[in-house]
């Protein structure tokens, strides 16, 4: 299948800082990337759709000024935190879907695990 | 209504047994449902996934079985393995739109050896 990758895997940081986490896509294009959040032992929460060319569609109660989404090319997605709390620490995950035929599948990236301090 | 509700929330299964989770829709839209294997400090992988024309899909020693009338399908670990041990979702998506995966609340599996 196709691969998704993730940078940084870790990250820790001070409050108030921001903090962006990448998402590519490696071996194919994706006009589409979703980015996902998941808190211990739970399951994973869609936050936001990146569209490549246009503006990210957030979910409801996800402040879009916190976390800034850019779909710089066919293949890179970036997350900004903005003025990262301790509250935002969590598990972020990064997926892009397949094309053609086997639309439906998703490929999801490592994660990026953060901790606001 | 986009919820998929997921049981149960955790599962102990002995090496050899036979794993059982199962989901359960609303939204007859939804047209995907696939099934995800996490492990702890990963992202999900793809195990199977199954559309609504069919009734049953396997793969090796996974199976969903889908019930379109009663909106539930499920997944069964034949033959579990302590290699199996780890977090399992359902989810579901619509063939329209962005496509967006909905997730169930997770079963955590424990094959014990």
């Amino acid at each position: 299948g196709a691969v998704v990758s993730q940078h940084p895997s870790r990250v820790i940081c001070k409050s108030g800082t921001s903090v962006k986490i990448e998402c590519r896509s490696l071996d194919f294009q994706a006009t589409t990337m979703f980015w996902y959040r998941q808190f211990p032992k739970q399951s994973l929460m869609l936050m936001a759709t990146s569209n490549e060319g246009s503006k990210a569609t957030y979910e409801q109660g996800v402040e879009k000024d916190k976390f800034l989404i850019n779909h710089a090319s066919l293949t890179l997605s970036t997350l900004t935190v903005t003025s990262a709390h301790p509250e935002d620490s969590s598990f972020y995950i990064c997926s892009a879907p397949a094309s053609g035929r086997a639309r439906h599948e998703q490929f999801f990236g490592p994660g990026t695990r953060l901790t606001v301090l | 209504q986009q919820q998929v509700k997921q049981s149960p929330q955790s599962l102990i299964v002995q090496k050899g047994g036979i794993s059982i989770i199962n989901c359960a829709y609303e939204n007859t839209a939804f047209d995907y449902f696939p099934w995800y294997q996490q492990f702890p400090g990963k992202g999900p992988a793809l195990l199977i996934a199954i559309r609504p024309d069919v009734s049953e899909k396997k793969e090796g020693r996974f199976t969903i079985s889908f019930n379109k009338s009663a909106k539930q399908f499920s997944l069964h670990i034949m033959d579990s393995q302590p290699g199996d041990s780890a977090t399992y979702f359902c989810a579901a998506s619509m063939n329209t739109g962005r496509r967006a995966l909905t997730f169930g609340s997770g079963t955590r599996l424990q094959v014990q050896p």
